[in-house]
């Protein structure tokens, strides 16, 4: 079945620092990739996304790269900022031939210090 | 406008009650969904609407039931829930229901079963 992993959390960084948060799927076919992230006590928000190999997302600051050779969308930001905790989600559609349902991982908790 | 709205943002029911979740949007989208949310985890598909006929119903217990009223109305009703029914209701919405096609969530409707 489809599945994504993200890496396990939580991540706690300072101010200006980097940001990687891995995230690899498995699917039987070509999904789309979306980066979800949830601030807390709301709902979703759609971070950026990609649909096919090689597109490249962008949104904020924050960027992820569709690598079908290594089934990847690895989530990165050159800077990050306290506003930016949060909790990530990785996800994948793909179309089943009757529906496309989103597959979350499990998401993953960063906590940025001033 | 990307704009979904649920009401009510927070709801606290006893375990003999009836209430209705409401979710809305007029983005002309015509695939809706609920999700259901526990803390620390991602969210969990439970009912697809496509052109408002009901596609997909994750198994979920009858005491919950999904009503589509119109392509921009989802309500969601509740009777003799449990309090592990307690969690974060997520509604979303989405152009169609192909891979490349974002989903769109609402905020969320808190509900506290006692």
């Amino acid at each position: 079945g489809n599945s994504v992993t993200q890496m396990e959390g939580p991540v706690t960084l300072s101010e200006e620092a980097f940001l990687t948060i891995n995230c690899t799927y498995t699917a039987t076919g070509y999904p789309s990739l979306f980066w979800y992230v949830q601030y807390p006590g709301e709902g979703l928000q759609l971070l950026l996304k990609a649909t096919k190999a090689d597109d490249k997302g962008s949104n904020k600051g924050f960027e992820a790269t569709y690598r079908k050779e290594t089934t990847s969308f690895h989530l990165e930001k050159g800077s990050v900022q306290v506003s930016d905790s949060a909790v990530y989600f990785c996800a994948l559609r793909l179309y089943t031939g009757a529906n496309s349902k989103l597959t979350f991982g499990k998401g993953i908790t960063l906590s940025v210090r001033p | 406008d990307t704009e979904v709205t649920q009401t009510p943002k927070h709801l606290v029911m006893g375990m003999t009650n009836k209430k209705s979740l409401k979710c809305e949007q007029h983005m002309g989208h015509r695939a809706m969904y609920w999700y259901k949310q526990k803390a620390k985890k991602p969210p969990e598909l439970m009912f697809v609407y496509s052109y408002e006929k009901l596609s997909i119903n994750e198994s979920v217990p009858s005491r919950f039931s999904p009503e589509c009223p119109n392509s921009s109305l989802l309500n969601l009703h509740l009777h003799a829930l449990q309090p592990e029914d307690s969690a974060l209701y997520l509604c979303a919405s989405s152009q169609g229901d192909l891979h490349q096609e974002t989903q769109y969530f609402g905020p969320g409707t808190r509900l506290l079963v006692l």
